[in-house]
């Protein structure tokens, strides 16, 4: 059974219009991660919750937010979809103190 | 200079070929290193975990040596079903949050 599950796994979006991806996991892991990965490119960290304290990276967008209502879930936001944010999005979970990630399968979004 | 760099391919080998992947990073204070694999359109997959004294799971083998920043993966007897992108990921971050770094990724078809 998938322990990391994001949804939807395909998202089509107007360009400028607001998306939320959606993660959750029964692993019950302090850490929760979202990723960006384009075609032919590593997987690029946005961003990261430890329990409920949030971790931007420095060069992650204002237009992506996140949100971690609780430990099961967590939200990727992107407020204005432009033409260059289609990429796959991929949602990780870590212990705390462990350096193993585990992924879902990622949600493939798509601008038009 | 990228923090972790692979060479992106593509190899392409016979069935049975031995094949080696390398993989350079930049921070000498990491310490934790893994090897993930990743099919095409899907998420990444832990493959191994890469210690000081080198490691074997079976065909594959991965060692490092922290002297030069290097980690490489040997694959012997490659099968069609190792056809996929092996991403060398290095932990930077502090031992609370796991914080990964991808390469970009080696790619790899093996052919009948």
């Amino acid at each position: 059974d998938a322990m990391v599950i994001q949804n939807p796994r395909y998202q089509v979006t107007q360009f400028g219009k607001p998306v939320t991806l959606s993660c959750s996991q029964t692993l019950n892991h302090n850490v929760m991660y979202w990723y960006q990965q384009k075609s032919s490119q590593a997987p690029k960290l946005l961003f990261h919750y430890y329990d409920k304290d949030f971790n931007n990276e420095a060069d992650t967008p204002d237009n992506f937010q996140s949100r971690r209502p609780n430990t099961s879930f967590c939200f990727l936001d992107i407020r204005s979809p432009g033409l260059g944010d289609a990429a796959m999005y991929l949602c990780a979970t870590s212990r705390a103190g462990a350096y193993i990630q585990y992924f879902g399968a990622g949600t493939r979004l798509s601008v038009l | 200079r990228k923090e972790v760099e692979q060479d992106p391919g593509p190899f392409n080998v016979p069935e049975g070929a031995t094949v080696a992947f390398n993989c350079t990073y930049s921070n000498s204070a990491s310490q934790s290193f893994f090897w993930y694999r990743q099919d095409c359109r899907k998420e990444p997959k832990l493959l191994m975990s890469v210690y000081s004294s080198g490691n074997e799971d079976g065909r594959f083998t991965a060692q490092l040596n922290r002297a030069s920043q290097y980690i490489s993966l040997l694959i012997r007897d490659s099968k069609l079903s190792d056809s996929a992108t092996y991403l060398c990921v290095v932990n930077m971050g502090s031992s609370n949050t796991g914080k990964l770094i991808f390469g970009q990724g080696t790619t790899l078809q093996v052919k009948p």
